[in-house]
């Protein structure tokens, strides 16, 4: 069963640091692409930051940019991401997803169940 | 404000029909990118319901029916079922953001 278990969220001071993984079962992790796609409470999806199968690419949505890393170790079949100097707005569950790419897109399946974020003094 | 528009909401009876479009613009969906349907039942994760345009991954009822027409792509329900009933989003990419991009997302209610 292909299976997508991300940790690592909790509560966080803004200007804080915060690392959240996600592990990978059921399928051939490295020949995957990754994302993360965040889901702000009672809000719509937005996508944070992809990364390619092998890890030599990374891409981040501009309002993360700087600030947030994406990284794997495909020999874990583990996906992160380091979130540094974390803001309110940033406060949000995270979602680990696969990303198939086709015509210049990517769509997003399978999907983690999320782990929360919250950015609060 | 979302790059893809989609309708805040959206109802029909059982057994109906219902449409939910989504409307992009000539970086987007107009440049030739295709459109992306996801579902959200209520306190889960979203789960992919089409993707190219108008392709069903398995499992997902042929009921579900996705096109895409110029700027725009539709997602339609055909004999609606109270289990339809969640939030539905749109996605595509945006070359002039170099980003992914989703809709505002749209609630169905069954009555």
């Amino acid at each position: 069963e292909v299976q997508l278990l991300e940790s690592g969220g909790g509560l966080v001071q803004p200007g804080g640091s915060l690392r959240l993984s996600c592990a990978a079962s059921g399928f051939t992790f490295s020949s995957y692409a990754m994302s993360w796609v965040r889901q702000a409470p009672g809000k719509g999806l937005e996508w944070v930051s992809a990364i390619s199968g092998s890890g030599g690419s990374t891409y981040y949505a501009d309002s993360v940019k700087g600030r947030f890393t994406i990284s794997r170790d495909n020999s874990k079949n583990t996906l992160y991401l380091q979130m540094n100097s974390l803001r309110a707005e940033d406060t949000a569950v995270y979602y680990c997803v696969g990303a198939i790419a086709a015509a210049g897109t990517n769509w997003f399946d399978p999907w983690g169940q999320g782990t929360l974020v919250t950015v609060s003094s | 404000q979302s790059v893809l528009t989609q309708p805040p909401s959206v109802s029909g009876a059982p057994g109906q029909r219902v449409t939910i479009s989504c409307t992009g613009s000539s970086s987007n969906i107009g440049a030739g990118y295709d459109v992306h349907w996801y579902q959200q039942l209520p306190g889960t994760a979203p789960k992919l319901l089409i993707y190219g345009n108008s392709n069903r991954p398995s499992g997902v009822p042929d009921r579900f029916s996705g096109s895409k027409s110029g700027t725009s792509a539709s997602l339609a329900i055909t004999g609606l079922q109270a289990e339809d009933e969640a939030d539905y989003y749109c996605q595509s990419y945006d070359s002039s953001l170099s980003e992914e991009v989703f809709g505002g997302g749209t609630k169905l209610t069954v009555l």
